[in-house]
C-alpha cells in the first residue's frame, strides 16, 4: 500500500541558507500535518493543511513557510536557517471527513544545520 | 488548547514482565487517542489508538484503557520482548469541524526490555 512520502531523507544545509522539504500524502488523504522532531523530545505540530487550504498553525517559526498544492502534495519551506532547526521533520496525512482515523507518518526528513 | 501529560520518561523491564505507560490530557472534549511506537531514527508507527466511545481496547500484547472522567488513557504490554525497546508517544486530538484537531502528542517514554 503506499504510504506517506518524504523527500530528502537527509539535507545539510549552513545557517542562514534555505531549505524545501516536500510530502507526498497517502492518495485521496484529504489533510496533511507537519510535525518538527528535535533530538530525544515528542513530535512539535507546525502546520496543517485541509484540501489545500491551512487549517491548523502550531509553534512554526515566521522564518518557515507552507502550502499544499493541487496534486495534494505539501512543502515546507525555510528560510534563514539555524543551528536550532535541526530536527527531524516529519509529515503526516489522514482523511479528515471521516473523523478519529489515524494519522499515517513519512519516514521524516533529517536536516542538519551547520 | 490541549495539553499530554507522559509518565514515566524512561521504564525498563525484564523480558516477560508487563509494562505499563500512563497519560492525562487537558481538553474535556478530546475524543482521539492514539499511541505511537518509534524506533531510534524512523517514523512514529501507530500500533493501537482508542476512541472516547469505549473504555477499552486490546490487540493481542497491546491494551489500552481510557477514563474520560479522570482525563487519562494508559498503554499495558504484556508478556513483553526485546523487540518492544522504543519510545512509545501517547497523543490526543478533539472534534472539530468535518475531522479532528492536530494531534498533541505526549514528551514519550523510553522503553527497555531488558533479555
Amino acid at each position: 500500500a503506499a504510504g506517506v512520502i518524504q523527500s530528502p531523507r537527509h539535507l545539510i544545509k549552513e545557517k542562514r541558507e534555505t531549505a524545501t522539504l516536500k510530502c507526498y500524502p497517502i492518495p485521496r488523504h484529504d489533510t496533511v500535518y507537519w510535525y518538527q522532531q528535535g533530538p530525544g523530545q515528542d513530535p512539535q505540530f507546525l502546520i496543517s493543511f485541509y484540501e489545500k487550504m491551512q487549517s491548523d498553525k502550531g509553534s512554526i517559526p515566521d522564518r518557515f513557510s507552507a502550502q499544499q498544492f493541487s496534486d495534494y502534495h505539501s512543502e515546507l519551506n525555510m528560510s534563514s536557517l539555524e543551528l536550532g532547526d535541526s530536527a527531524l521533520y516529519f509529515c503526516a496525512s489522514s482523511v479528515r471527513r471521516h473523523p478519529n482515523t489515524e494519522a499515517f507518518f513519512g519516514q521524516g526528513t533529517r536536516l542538519t544545520v551547520v | 488548547g490541549e495539553n499530554v501529560e507522559q509518565h514515566p520518561s524512561t521504564l525498563s523491564v525484564q523480558e516477560g514482565d508487563s509494562a505499563v505507560i500512563k497519560c492525562t490530557y487537558s481538553d474535556s472534549a478530546s475524543n482521539y487517542f492514539p499511541w505511537y511506537k518509534q524506533e531510534l531514527g524512523k517514523r512514529p508507527q501507530l500500533i493501537i489508538d482508542i476512541r472516547s466511545n469505549v473504555g477499552e481496547k486490546k490487540d493481542q500484547r497491546i491494551a489500552v484503557t481510557l477514563n474520560k472522567t479522570a482525563k487519562h488513557f494508559s498503554l499495558h504490554i504484556t508478556e513483553t520482548q526485546p523487540e518492544d525497546s522504543a519510545v512509545y508517544f501517547c497523543a490526543a486530538s478533539a472534534p472539530r469541524g468535518p475531522g479532528n484537531t492536530p494531534l498533541v502528542f505526549g514528551k514519550g517514554t523510553r522503553l527497555s526490555v531488558i533479555a
